[in-house]
């Protein structure tokens, strides 16, 4: 079984500061991480995914996020929030091979200016 | 490129009537796809495991007689919402995972019965 915790509903941050957005995870198996974007009234963008090579993962537009097993945590950074990144932010937990996914619950980021 | 094509993006239709919304794979064939639901302001629920020459495996609590499922092909499955209410309106998103690589999600459908 697999399962996964977004820790907060929302995060609201400044433009020009950095953003975290958190995340922690359950799975019986070695799992594969990824997080998604979704703009209001849009289909899904990886940001970046995990599959068990390098633990600190870039993605997209300066997002980055570390795997740390120890913690079963993959939380989602970046340095500097821009007004664009507004949006709701999905982690999502998927077994390697089993192809289905579960989602977190969503964060929606507030960027003001 | 996209690697998963959804079909139609936008449906609004009176209550009573069946929808169809189409997946496809375009770059690989695909003996798996998935069906998620997306409730306004809510996360993405699996609804089924659609399989390419047999039955679909549904969720708990997905309707298999609501909520019609057929992969007839490698590249193609469909869900076919069967007489539509206004608590199916929702964001339907299909998914494919091809060899080795993460899920690809079509853009979504997003149904409102009247």
């Amino acid at each position: 079984a697999q399962s996964v915790t977004q820790l907060d509903s929302h995060v609201s941050v400044s433009e020009g500061t950095p953003v975290l957005l958190r995340c922690n995870y359950s799975s019986s198996y070695s799992p594969s991480l990824f997080w998604y974007v979704q703009h209001p009234n849009k289909g899904l963008q990886l940001l970046l995914k995990y599959t068990s090579a390098a633990t600190l993962v870039k993605g997209i537009n300066g997002f980055e996020a570390e795997f740390k097993k120890s913690e079963t945590s993959f939380h989602l950074t970046k340095p500097s929030a821009h007004m664009s990144d507004a949006a709701e932010y999905f982690c999502v937990v998927s077994e390697v091979g089993a192809g289905k996914s579960t989602f977190g619950d969503g964060t929606t980021l507030t960027v003001k200016p | 490129g996209a690697v998963v094509s959804q079909h139609p993006s936008w449906v609004i239709c009176k209550s009573g009537t069946s929808v169809k919304i189409e997946c496809r794979s375009l770059d690989f064939q695909a003996t798996t796809m998935f069906w998620y639901r997306q409730f306004p302001k809510q996360s993405l629920m699996l609804m089924a495991t659609s399989n390419e020459g047999s039955k679909a495996t549904y969720e708990q609590g997905v309707e298999k007689d609501k909520f019609l499922i057929n992969h007839a092909s490698l590249t193609l499955s469909t869900l076919t919402v069967t007489s539509a209410h206004p608590e199916d309106s929702s964001f339907y998103i299909c998914s494919v995972t091809p060899q080795g690589q993460p899920q690809h999600f079509g853009d979504g459908t997003r149904l409102s019965i009247l």
